[in-house]
């Protein structure tokens, strides 16, 4: 069975820091990954995607992703973290075939302190 | 802010009524997916439409139904509300065809039942 896991509920960083919220999946065939954000009260945001090529993805905001085949993670990053990146940060993996259908991770939430 | 648009934004039923969300697709998307957020976890995939036909579903009871226009706009049903579904309801749209499409989430609906 796909799936996907989030092992950090919140994770707290000082602004200008780099962060990390960690993912890994589970999937059979090739993983087709995306990250979303969501802000309170908001639908979820795309971030970005991996779904072939280059293992470091770049996306919006300033975010970018690595994919690793081989420890099955997919790891967003941001080289300096802003006050406004304080939400919930969602993995996913697309589910193989025409469905459309995304398996998402529990959420982290982002914590950037001033 | 994504071309996507959902109605109404909050919604309180009670136990065993009916309720209907609804949903606009972004311009150009053919395919819609409606997804369950229940509070403090990942959304969770109901069905996809795609030629105004279900395309897909997920662990959802059968009082879970919905329709597609030929404008792609779309309405998810619920009956025999019961007080789980309680939950933000998000639809999103996409392109059919590609597991690299990525889908782009509404606002959402906050269903509350009593």
């Amino acid at each position: 069975a796909q799936s996907v896991a989030q092992p950090e509920d919140q994770v707290k960083v000082a602004e200008g820091n780099p962060l990390t919220v960690k993912c890994t999946y589970s999937v059979s065939g090739n993983p087709y990954l995306f990250w979303y954000v969501q802000y309170p009260n908001r639908g979820l945001q795309f971030l970005l995607k991996y779904i072939t090529g280059d293992n470091l993805v770049k996306g919006s905001y300033g975010f970018e992703a690595e994919f690793n085949k081989s420890q099955t993670s997919f790891h967003l990053k941001k080289p300096s973290a802003l006050v406004s990146d304080s939400a919930l940060y969602f993995c996913a993996v697309r589910v193989t075939g025409n469905t459309g259908k995304l398996i998402f991770g529990q959420g982290t939430t982002l914590q950037v302190k001033p | 802010e994504t071309g996507v648009t959902q109605s109404p934004t909050h919604l309180i039923k009670t136990r065993g009524q009916q309720v209907t969300l609804r949903c606009s697709s972004q311009s150009g998307h053919n395919t819609v997916s409606w997804y369950q957020q229940a509070l403090g976890q990942g959304p969770q995939f109901i069905f996809q439409y795609y030629r105004e036909e279900e395309n897909g579903r997920g662990n959802f009871p059968p009082r879970f139904s919905g329709l597609q226009f030929p404008n792609y706009s779309s309405e998810l049903n619920v009956n025999a509300l019961e007080l789980d579904d309680s939950a933000l309801y998000l639809c999103a749209s996409g392109l059919a065809g590609g597991n690299y499409n990525e889908q782009f989430f509404g606002p959402g609906t906050r269903l509350t039942v009593l």
